[in-house]
């Protein structure tokens, strides 16, 4: 079965620090570009990075750019997000999606993990 | 940024009613535009990419159509199982951005 399982949220304080994972099985992971995507009831859904298949290609949105990392490792099938300087408004559900397409930058989402839940909070 | 529009904001409708939901571009995005499906607590679900390409074991009821600016997703006969939030996203460049969303409800 295709799938992707996010670990790692948890509740930080204002300006700490996390590490998310996605495991992924089931696919050939270091074929795909990968994505994540994070929710909150307010701002609702939010695309924040780009990884692509080989690590060579790597955006961010400007919401987290200089504070996050994405990150990856293929022989262990596994996507990273390191998350420096968190805020409250970084509070939110985070997932990791794939690429539905192999080539391009990010297109569809057609691969979604559960999602791991991150509260910034003092 | 490109903003993207979904109206209405929630419907409901009865079993069997065919259900229309919109997204609108702030500019002309092609047919860069995926359509998604939430059910609470769940991660969303890819239906149609590329405006009208509907996504394998998508039931044949959902059917997406459009390019430019102005889309639509529309459930032929809407089912009790498809009680769910629909989110529009484009990717004709960076940032992807996704609409407010569009729940659906059973009348």
């Amino acid at each position: 079965e295709v799938q992707l399982v996010e670990s790692g949220g948890a509740l930080v304080q204002p300006g700490g620090s996390l590490r998310l994972s996605c495991a992924a099985s089931g696919f050939t992971f270091s074929s795909y570009n990968m994505n994540w995507v994070r929710q909150t009831p307010g701002k609702g859904l939010e695309w924040i990075s780009y990884i692509d298949s080989s690590s060579n290609t790597i955006h961010y949105a400007d919401s987290v750019e200089g504070r996050f990392t994405v990150s990856r490792d293929n022989a262990k099938n596994s996507l990273y997000l390191q998350m420096n300087s968190l805020r409250a408004d970084d509070t939110a559900v985070y997932y990791c999606a794939r690429d539905l397409f192999m080539v391009g930058t990010t297109d569809a989402f057609d691969i979604w993990g559960p999602g791991t839940l991150v509260t910034v909070s003092s | 940024d490109i903003q993207m529009t979904q109206s209405p904001s929630s419907l409901s409708a009865s079993v069997g009613d065919r259900v229309t939901i919109t997204c609108q571009a702030s500019q002309d995005i092609a047919i860069y535009l995926n359509w998604y499906q939430q059910t609470p607590g769940k991660a969303p679900k890819l239906l149609i990419y590329d405006a009208s390409n509907l996504q394998t074991g998508v039931p044949s009821r959902f059917s997406g159509s459009g390019s430019g600016t102005d889309f639509s997703l529309t459930i032929s006969s809407l089912q009790p199982e498809d009680i769910a939030t629909y989110y529009c996203q484009h990717y004709a460049n960076l940032p992807p951005t996704f609409g407010g969303g569009t729940k659906v409800e059973i009348k």
